[in-house]
């Protein structure tokens, strides 16, 4: 069956670090990959998108990668800042209808 | 202002009550989608519609029913059926349902049986 997985622990770092969040998919064959920000109590908001032949997508202190052979996509925040604490998730087109499926998202936390 | 809406933020229901969560979009948008959320855990899928008059049963479609006689609404009914409806509601939107689309969302309701 199609999974998508994401650390379900919380990632704490210090601020000014890197953050690097995983997100792992199997029996999918996605030509994109989304990435979305979740604060408590309101809905997610779009951050990227990265497509199948892009290795590497950057915006601003952000960069997400995806490797199609290992069927994974590296979310980075650059610098960190405690206002980056959120949940974040990733996002894939199910091939089977026109819609995303979710993962469960990681939650990260920025100590000052 | 464009954006998506849902009403209302809080919603109390009785057991056995049927309920409707309202959303609104003016993006003009042709797709729309409603998730349900539980703490701690992802968004799933609950109803899906690409175009007006249309919709597909998501992962989690038993309880609940849809209409789309708008193109800027997709209430979603949670019924009586519905085992264990407390939780948080995402209604969201995209231009259409394409893997490129981003999805809006907005607010959430935050639905409790009491």
């Amino acid at each position: 069956s199609q999974k998508i997985e994401q650390n379900s622990e919380a990632l704490n770092i210090q601020e000014g670090k890197t953050a690097t969040l995983t997100c792992n998919y199997t029996n999918y064959s996605p030509a994109y990959l989304q990435w979305y920000r979740q604060d408590p109590g309101r809905g997610p908001v779009f951050l990227l998108l990265i497509r199948e032949n892009e290795k590497e997508k950057r915006k601003e202190r952000l960069k997400v990668t995806f490797d199609t052979t290992l069927k994974q996509s590296l979310f980075h925040i650059t610098a960190s800042q405690p206002a980056d604490s959120a949940t974040y998730l990733c996002a894939l087109e199910d091939t089977g209808r026109r819609a995303l499926t979710f993962g469960s998202g990681t939650r990260l936390q920025v100590q000052p | 202002d464009g954006g998506i809406t849902q009403s209302p933020k809080y919603l109390f229901r009785k057991e056995g009550q049927n309920v409707t969560l309202s959303c609104e979009q003016n993006l003009n948008h042709d797709a729309m989608y409603w998730y349900r959320q539980d703490p701690g855990q992802g968004l799933r899928l609950i109803y899906y519609s690409q175009i007006v008059n249309d919709f597909q049963k998501g992962d989690i479609a038993e309880g609940y029913s849809v209409s789309r006689e708008k193109k800027e609404s997709f209430p979603l009914t949670v019924t009586s059926a519905q085992k264990n409806p407390t939780a948080f509601y995402l209604c969201a939107s995209s231009r259409g349902g394409q893997g490129t689309d981003t999805q809006y969302f907005g607010p959430g309701t935050r639905l409790t049986v009491l």
